[in-house]
């Protein structure tokens, strides 16, 4: 299985909005509308903030969205705020009956 | 309110076998796929293992396929993973999931459990 590429690192101030990238290939997230996002703070379990691409669960503030462009799907948080700090993952179906998660983008605000 | 507790990590030395579970609570678990997920210290998140909700499908990533095995008792709201020849690179805080899909699974998982510790030692 291959991971998915994520940034390092991304920053903002607060109030400001920050992009995080994820990019996959034709077989996983260009291929199938099952990409997802997670945010994850230190000793903490992942929490869904984004699922089929562009969907919010339940409870997730719409300051959170999700986007698809080829095989990039992107995460962007505006309106930053300080519990946004956190490690955010992005993963998606591969094709083959299996998941894959990028590497993950802390984010500091 | 949905919670998921997972139990049965510890310290355990290659080529052991350890058997984790998953209790669910807070909704209808045979109406949901369930997955585990593990964390090495320090890495980021690996997907282990998907059950579909009837417990008649499964999937593995390439690095536990052969070695691990999940099932479900749908009586008792209960996931397992049955953990063999376990290896060094295993470690991880394992952390079962519910999918957010319904019937069928969607590859996305919206409640996960405070995960469970396993190390393995050579």
């Amino acid at each position: 299985q291959s991971a998915l590429s994520q940034p390092p690192s991304a920053s903002g101030s607060p109030g400001q909005s920050v992009t995080i990238s994820c990019t996959g290939t034709n077989r996983d997230i260009g291929g199938y509308d099952y990409v997802s996002w997670y945010q994850q703070h230190p000793g903490k379990a992942p929490k869904l903030i984004i699922y089929d691409v562009i969907k919010r669960p339940s409870g997730v503030p719409d300051r959170f969205s999700g986007s698809r462009s080829g095989i990039t799907a992107s995460l962007t948080v505006s309106a930053l705020q300080a519990e946004d700090e956190a490690i955010y993952y992005c993963s998606s179906y591969e094709g083959s009956n299996t998941v894959t998660f990028g590497g993950g983008t802390k984010v500091t605000v | 309110e949905v919670l998921l507790v997972e139990s049965g990590g510890g310290s355990i030395q290659r080529g052991g076998s350890l058997r984790l579970s998953c209790a669910a609570s807070g909704f209808t678990f045979d109406n949901h796929a369930m997955t585990w997920v593990r964390q090495a210290p320090g890495k980021g998140l690996e997907w282990v293992s998907l059950i579909n909700a009837a417990g008649t499908t499964r999937f593995y990533a390439d690095s536990v396929r052969g070695r691990f095995t999940i099932s479900r008792d749908n009586s008792k709201n209960t996931l397992f993973l049955q953990m063999n020849s376990l290896r060094a690179e295993d470690t991880a805080i394992y952390y079962c999931a519910k999918d957010v899909g319904s019937p069928r699974w969607a590859y996305s998982f919206d409640f996960w459990g405070q995960g469970t510790l396993v190390t393995v030692s050579s």
